[in-house]
């Protein structure tokens, strides 16, 4: 089966600037993970969906991030606007629908902020 | 609430020697613990998981793991390192909410 897919694979952009970011998930997989990987530090959840709706987005920072999964499929998550600090990698990862299934990640996008 | 600690964030091994990663955690309850390999640019891939059942897990690629309840550690090993073992590791704690709590991750280096 295909796995998660992301685009771009790299972005820069400068401070201030708005960027979004691409997630299609696995088929059949309701259950779709945004991270956010800094330099040196494991992931960080940023939000969960189940279908389209949030089921976690409690370390989103809802002032310049935002998320969503229309459709219940493909989802996006944008920035705007930018801050230095969000240079790092954003990783979208799906599961079936039963949150405590495998986890399968995509191969992110890599953030440069200037 | 749960924890992870990895103990190394470099580890350095000659080719064909083992391999051993350090994992602590830290949990109210019966953990379910993870270890998952990071590539140079590509995603993260599930090596191996403890759920309550056999506490020595083995994973892919000749990696397994051990969960000591009474060291709260769940330590990766492998007995011979392969040039293509080359990564970052992470260890990670899935909490009661199912989500998962992630280490800091060690990289692997093999020397040849």
């Amino acid at each position: 089966e295909a796995g998660v897919a992301q685009s771009p694979r790299y972005k820069i952009i400068e401070k201030r600037q708005s960027v979004a970011f691409w997630c299609n998930p696995i088929s059949g997989h309701a259950t779709l993970y945004w991270y956010q990987q800094i330099l040196g530090q494991g992931p960080k959840l940023l939000i969960q969906f189940q279908n389209n709706g949030v089921v976690d987005d409690s370390q989103l920072p809802k002032d310049r991030f935002s998320a969503e999964r229309l459709k219940g499929v493909d989802s996006t998550l944008k920035i705007q606007p930018a801050k230095l600090e969000d240079s790092a990698v954003y990783l979208c990862a799906s599961s079936r629908v039963d949150s405590y299934n495998e986890q399968f990640f995509g191969p992110g996008t890599r953030l440069t902020v200037l | 609430a749960q924890s992870v600690t990895q103990l190394d964030s470099h580890v350095s091994v000659s080719e064909g020697t083992p391999v051993l990663l350090r994992c602590n955690y830290s949990s109210s309850y019966s953990p379910s613990l993870f270890w998952y390999v990071q590539h140079p640019n590509k995603g993260l891939q599930l090596l191996l998981k403890y759920t309550s059942a056999a506490t020595l897990v083995k994973g892919i690629n000749g990696f397994e793991a051990e969960f000591k309840k009474s060291e709260t550690s769940f330590h990766l090993t492998k007995p011979s390192a392969h040039m293509s073992d080359a990564a970052e590791y992470f260890c990670v704690v899935r909490d009661s909410n199912y989500q998962l709590i992630w280490g800091a991750g060690t990289k692997l280096i093999i020397k040849p």
